[in-house]
């Protein structure tokens, strides 16, 4: 069976300093990956999304990159972090079909001091 | 610009009563609509995946209906439990958008004992 792993699960960072969170997918080959922000109370938003290694989609422009080393690794990064990007971090994956369902992982808190 | 609307943003029942909560979407050219589940603090699960040739999925106690010309889904809940308590987020996935997801900012239950 596939399993999604996320970490840090939380994370306290001040202003300024870098990012890098870490996804990565067990029990599938060549997935799509999914970097998605949600802020409190509100609804998910797409960050990033990658079909394959070194290939990497932005969604909106912001302080954030992504990046995808290896078939099943995601990477989020930020060389100077905003008191904007605090929120709550999820990945996911599916198989890159229409009809497919996506999975989430469990998710990084991220709190911007 | 697809837009996903949840009504209510929040409910409260007592144990036992029979529920429903609502999306709508406002492009009716999508592959399929999700309902999602997401405890607090946690990544979300996937409860029912609604293709856009289905009317509606069953899993247990829940139901979801699917009307793609009106731009419309319903989550039906029967017989609410404590345990059921959760935001519940539906998504769609757009024909013009690949494998990306919209969606809508939530409902959260609460179920009383």
């Amino acid at each position: 069976s596939q399993t999604i792993h996320q970490w840090p699960a939380t994370l306290v960072q001040p202003v300024g300093s870098p990012l890098s969170l870490e996804c990565t997918v067990e029990g599938t080959s060549n997935p799509n990956l999914y970097w998605y922000r949600q802020a409190a109370g509100r609804g998910l938003q797409l960050l990033f999304y990658s079909v394959g290694i070194g290939q990497i989609s932005s969604e909106v422009p912001q302080n954030l990159s992504a990046s995808r080393p290896q078939d099943r690794q995601f990477i989020l990064s930020s060389k100077k972090l905003l008191l904007s990007d605090s929120g709550f971090y999820l990945c996911a994956w599916d198989r890159g079909f229409s009809t497919d369902t996506q999975y989430f992982g469990p998710g990084t808190r991220l709190t911007v001091l | 610009k697809q837009e996903v609307t949840q009504i209510p943003a929040a409910l409260s029942v007592p144990e036992g009563e029979n529920l429903v909560l609502n999306c709508s979407f406002t492009d009716s050219a999508i592959y399929n609509l999700q309902w999602f589940r997401q405890d607090p603090g946690k990544g979300l699960t996937s409860l029912l995946l609604i293709q856009s040739s289905q009317r509606e999925q069953t899993s247990g106690r829940l139901n979801a209906s699917l009307d793609k010309s009106s731009g419309r889904s319903t989550l039906y809940i029967a017989a609410s439990q404590p345990g059921d308590s959760a935001t519940y987020l539906c998504a769609v996935r757009k024909e013009t958008s690949g494998s990306r997801l919209t969606f809508g900012e939530g409902t959260q239950l609460t179920v009383n004992p």
